[in-house]
């Protein structure tokens, strides 16, 4: 595709419901990337894959987020029981690669991102 | 583990410098700046490498003091459009195979 694509771009949920967040990445990106993005905040790394894989899921808040990545493409990452605390912009990012063995030198092309609001 | 960016915020008239820095209390392999304007995605502007090795972008640039773990992004002839938030990311030297760490951004907002 053109670019990362995101969906939905805009979720509005209750409290203590569950929701899951699409990422499309960039044929061919072998890394992805998921960022939280709270209001006047930083870049919250969350979670990356490389291919379908994990390595480093040091970014989770709790136990109620989860990522999964199936053949090497689509992402998704499932909060559940959301919380007001949750309410943020989550952006997915890819590239080319995940630079072997040093980490991550490509760089990371983002989505839109998707605006979630726990009411 | 989060690098700390400075200023916090800068605010320019057109035509006037400013100097953006990244600091880190780890080694680092390498630093990545990005630009986001207000209401849009990240853009990916360059990345520096330990060992000197510079990916650029156009009328910006930058250095990477690998002894201190500092970058500074230097916009010089600022222009309306290097206006938004600009973050460092740095990749740890060890362990290996670490994700991006990002700063909490600087804001440069640049009038006529």
């Amino acid at each position: 595709g053109a670019g990362v694509s995101q969906s939905p771009s805009n979720k509005v949920t209750e409290k203590g419901k569950d929701v899951e967040l699409r990422c499309d990445p960039i044929s061919g990106h072998t890394a992805l990337y998921w960022y939280r993005q709270s209001l006047g905040q930083g870049l919250e790394f969350l979670i990356y894959f490389q291919g379908n894989s994990a390595p480093d899921k040091s970014g989770l808040p709790s136990d109620r987020f989860s990522a999964e990545r199936t053949g090497g493409s689509v992402s998704t990452l499932t909060i559940q029981r959301t919380q007001q605390e949750d309410s943020a912009v989550y952006l997915c990012a890819s590239s080319l690669g995940f630079g072997t063995g040093v980490g991550g030198s490509y760089e990371q092309y983002f989505g839109p991102g998707t605006r979630l609001t726990v009411t | 583990q989060q690098p700390v960016q400075s200023p916090q915020a800068v605010i320019l008239r057109e035509g006037e410098d400013a100097v953006i820095n990244c600091s880190s209390s780890k080694a680092l392999y390498s630093v990545h700046w990005y630009r986001q304007k207000h209401g849009e995605a990240p853009v990916f502007l360059m990345i520096l490498l330990k060992g000197g090795e510079q990916k650029g972008h156009e009328k910006i640039s930058a250095s990477f003091n690998e002894k201190k773990q500092q970058s500074s992004l230097y916009l010089t002839a600022s222009q309306l459009s290097y206006s938004g938030t600009y973050f460092c990311g740095t990749e740890r030297a060890n362990p290996a195979g670490t994700a991006l760490i990002f700063g909490k951004g600087t804001t440069l907002s640049v009038s006529s």
